[in-house]
């Protein structure tokens, strides 16, 4: 088993939709988690970052961790072709004083106009 | 300045070539990074810099050589190295330490290498 899994799409929605982006993992050690986003040909960008269980709202993002389930989720509400990119799911343990990351395989998402 | 600034962009070299990355962050991080990406993957990790120190190397090939100069820049000297070493190099750095200091990564845009 993979110690992140994520749909890797294609996902195709039109402009306007929710979008929900999701990973599960396996070690439960991780206590930090976040969302990247990366256009084609560019680097990740850190959309939303969580410690430990609950929820955090940025604009149209909705970020969501479920610890007991091993489950994250990101949001997307009123969905923009700008939004088309490449979606990483992270986690961290922070074992050690070092912030290695473990990412997801990345869904890739398109908004349609 | 939020950014972490990659040179160069692209950049091709031969098999039998020594070329050198370079990255560079006035954030104050002190933690930094080099990433390996293929297309369609995600970020695989090369090596971890700490404080100025190499903290992990994560089975890298030597022809892959990593130097952290000062607290600002990174660099990664390739040398020898085989077409399928080919794709997006990202460095990225972060504040260290856990809790309420983890802010997850910056990462640059990367330096896209094509060896020939």
């Amino acid at each position: 088993q993979k110690e992140v899994e994520q749909d890797p799409g294609p996902l195709s929605v039109p402009e306007g939709a929710i979008v929900s982006l999701n990973c599960t993992y396996s070690n439960s050690a991780f206590q930090y988690f976040m969302w990247y986003r990366q256009y084609s040909r560019k680097g990740p960008e850190l959309l939303m970052y969580t410690y430990s269980s609950g929820n955090k709202e940025d604009g149209r993002f909705t970020a969501q961790v479920d610890k007991s389930s091993k489950y994250i989720s990101l949001f997307i509400r009123d969905s923009q072709p700008s939004d088309s990119a490449t979606y990483l799911c992270a986690m961290s343990a922070l074992k050690t004083s070092y912030d290695k990351v473990i990412f997801g395989p990345g869904t890739s998402l398109s908004v349609i106009p | 300045d939020t950014e972490v600034t990659q040179t160069p962009k692209h950049l091709v070299m031969g098999m039998t070539n020594k070329k050198s990355l370079k990255c560079e962050q006035h954030m104050g991080h002190r933690a930094m990074y080099w990433y390996k990406q293929k297309a369609k993957k995600p970020p695989e990790l090369m090596f971890v810099y700490s404080y100025e120190k190499l903290s992990i190397n994560e089975s890298v090939p030597s022809r892959f050589s990593p130097e952290c100069p000062n607290s600002s820049l990174l660099n990664l000297h390739l040398h020898a190295l085989q077409p399928e070493d080919s794709a997006l190099y990202l460095c990225a750095s972060s504040r260290q330490g856990g809790g309420a200091h983890n802010y997850g990564y910056t990462f640059g845009s990367g330096t896209r290498l094509t060896v020939v």
